[in-house]
């Protein structure tokens, strides 16, 4: 089966450390997110990307995060400086493009900042 | 306001219990429709898409209100392994997807 490849599963850093996530959508599909998750909050929407280029990033806080799609098979999610606020499960989803259609989650890198 | 909100419950149910579930969404443009399932921090996986017609797939029927701006899930006969947290999403027309906070059930003997 096809899926949302993410790395590292888990990451523990110290405060100030660059964090980079990295995230290979499913083949063939055009659209990927990624999202925030907390143990208070639900999943947030950080950024998206259609056909690699950044449709909506303004839930993501624009002076330490960045989010690139260097290729189609590669979207990376970085961090720097980052803050023990930023400790959450990170997960990248792609989808084919299609408004209804589904999205494809990977299994989330476990990030803990110290 | 947020864009999707849920109650977010906890509900907790007796096996072979009824449980519906409620989300609204603020963006009167929205397009497409879905409930998500997600177990204990892992992946959200999807549950079903939502149709206007409303739709059933065995134990869950999923309902969409437009004018009301709301969407339902109703879970029918409970099962222990039913217990997850549940995930409203709504995709704008530019493929946007948007998820609510979701809602726990815990589903006991």
């Amino acid at each position: 089966d096809a899926r949302v490849t993410q790395t590292p599963r888990h990451k523990v850093t110290e405060m100030g450390q660059e964090v980079t996530m990295r995230c290979q959508p499913i083949l063939g599909h055009n659209t990927v997110f990624w999202y925030r998750q907390t143990m208070m909050q639900g999943l947030e929407l950080l950024a998206y990307f259609r056909n690699r280029a950044p449709l909506d990033d303004s839930g993501m806080p624009k002076d330490r995060f960045s989010a690139e799609m260097p290729d189609a098979t590669l979207a990376t999610l970085k961090i720097q400086p980052s803050e023990p606020r930023d400790s959450a499960v990170y997960f990248c989803a792609s989808g084919p493009g299609q408004v209804r259609e589904k999205l494809f989650f990977g299994s989330g890198t476990q990030l803990s900042v110290l | 306001r947020k864009e999707v909100e849920q109650d977010p419950g906890p509900f907790n149910v007796p096996e072979g219990a009824t449980v519906a579930f409620n989300c609204t969404y603020s963006n009167s443009a929205s397009q497409s429709f879905f409930w998500y399932r997600q177990d204990c921090r892992k992946e959200p996986k999807l549950l079903m898409s939502v149709y206007s017609s409303g739709n059933e797939d065995g134990r869950f029927t999923a309902q969409l209100n437009r004018a009301s701006q709301y969407i339902s899930l109703l879970i029918r006969d409970s099962k222990l392994s039913d217990s997850a947290t549940y995930l409203c999403v709504v995709n704008t027309n530019a493929g946007k997807s948007t998820f609510g906070d979701g809602t726990t059930l815990t589903v006991k003997p």
